[in-house]
């Protein structure tokens, strides 16, 4: 059964300071894997997909890593703003039998970003 | 523009009502889910559909139910039969499984 974990559950930084966002999954038989971003009482914003055919993704400030062999995936943030205040998601793409495929989501890194 | 739409924003219920869930997508996105969150933890998947009138159970499908009956909709229904149903309920859909899932804003469900 896969699992997904991120570490750390929460992070405090102040703003400016580069950072990084840990994902691990234990069945290396991914699809792809999705970053996304959830703001308090609302629903996911997508950030970045990676192909598992691919090392990384960048948007804007935003960079993701993705290493099947080791099972791990990072998210890098640049130069942080207080915006960037949020939780982060990670989640991994597998394929099912019959041809349906789900996603597999961590449980969250809860980012304050300080003025 | 295209989106997701979810209905209510937030929802309550009696014990032994059942009540369904809004979910309504322009995006002719083919596969759509139901995902459920509690705090601490992770979403978890409730059933999907990759096509109309086709849909398959999740992880966690006891005491919903749902249909297909149009490529735009997909309630949910949460029945009397789930015990815990107080949770937050997220609506998503992908064109394709190497596409990024997209998702709604989200039904905020209490049982009083």
């Amino acid at each position: 059964k896969q699992e997904v974990t991120q570490i750390p559950a929460a992070l405090s930084v102040p703003e400016g300071e580069n950072l990084v966002l840990n994902c691990s999954f234990t069945d290396s038989a991914i699809y792809n894997l999705q970053w996304f971003r959830q703001d308090p009482g609302k629903g996911l914003t997508s950030l970045l997909l990676i192909q598992s055919s691919q090392r990384e993704q960048t948007s804007g400030r935003l960079n993701a890593s993705l290493d099947k062999s080791s099972g791990r995936s990072t998210l890098y943030i640049a130069a942080s703003q207080p915006g960037d205040s949020a939780t982060y998601l990670c989640a991994v793409r597998l394929l099912l039998t019959g041809g349906g495929n789900k996603l597999t989501f961590g449980t969250g890194t809860q980012l304050k970003v300080e003025l | 523009d295209g989106g997701i739409t979810q209905s209510p924003k937030y929802l309550f219920r009696k014990e032994g009502q059942n009540v369904t869930l809004s979910c309504e997508q322009n995006l002719n996105h083919d596969a759509m889910y139901w995902y459920r969150q509690d705090p601490g933890q992770g979403l978890r998947l409730i059933y999907y559909s990759q096509i109309v009138n086709d849909f398959q159970k999740g992880d966690i499908a006891e005491g919903y139910s749902v249909s297909r009956e149009k490529k735009e909709s997909f309630p949910l229904t949460v029945t009397s039969a789930q015990k815990n149903p107080t949770a937050f309920y997220l609506c998503a859909t992908t064109a394709g499984r190497g596409n990024e899932q997209v998702f709604g804003p989200g039904t905020r469900l209490t049982v009083l």
